[in-house]
């Protein structure tokens, strides 16, 4: 069963292009979750989606970042007109459909933006 | 709101030192706790939970005790080793099933032959 799968692992854009950030999650799994991780910085949670629906995201910058997790394919998280400011880790999670308190999130290895 | 406090690093040891990074949370309700571990150029893999008080959560040598008196989560291990060297995050949920998850800001360990 593979894991949680992200990519690009590193993405470079130029300030003013739109970044396209891809998570694929586990298999079985009905939930996703974005993340982000600024230098130095703990994780901070961004959004979280099921099957074509966005549960919260209290996390998300007003403007230019959106997310998007159709009925086929993987979750996207895309993020307009980059500025220096958005250069970070960005970090997917999924877990299973709840059966009861809490259920693990699996984390993807990251895609590590990088805005020049 | 809902917060996480961890010691800063970087912590560094010998190998077979003992080990402690500390944790400590504000929270609403009754939380879940947990502490993930991140090697050089991964993700994240939770290394043990607990979601009640008194609870000890334990793996690969680690523990963490679920303390609500102290509102807190330290982690331990009694001999560390090389390969133990990562960033270690302490994280709080306070929703039942959704993982919503505030983290702390990370401990860098570093072991030493």
């Amino acid at each position: 069963n593979a894991g949680v799968m992200q990519n690009p692992r590193h993405l470079v854009r130029r300030r003013g292009q739109e970044a396209r950030l891809r998570c694929s999650p586990m298999k079985g799994h009905s939930h996703v979750y974005w993340y982000r991780q600024l230098p130095e910085e703990g994780l901070k949670f961004m959004v979280y989606l099921q099957k074509e629906n966005i549960i919260d995201e209290s996390g998300m910058p007003k403007e230019r970042f959106s997310a998007e997790f159709p009925k086929e394919g993987p979750s996207i998280l895309r993020i307009q007109q980059v500025v220096r400011g958005d250069s970070a880790a960005y970090f997917c999670a999924s877990s299973p459909t709840f059966t009861g308190g809490q259920s693990e999130a699996f984390f993807g290895q990251g895609t590590r933006l990088t805005v020049v | 709101g809902n917060s996480v406090t961890q010691m800063e690093g970087p912590v560094t040891l010998s190998e077979e030192a003992f080990l402690t990074i500390n944790c400590t949370y504000t929270a609403t309700g009754y939380p879940s706790l947990f502490w993930y571990v991140q090697y050089p150029g991964e993700g994240l893999q939770l290394l043990l939970k607990a979601t009640k008080a008194d609870d000890k959560g334990s793996n690969k040598g680690f523990e963490a005790t679920y303390r609500k008196e102290t509102t807190s989560f330290h982690l331990e291990k009694g001999s560390v080793q090389v390969s133990d060297s990562a960033v270690y995050f302490c994280a709080l949920a306070t929703n039942t099933g959704f993982q919503k998850l505030v983290f702390g800001t990370g401990t860098r360990l570093l072991v030493s032959p």
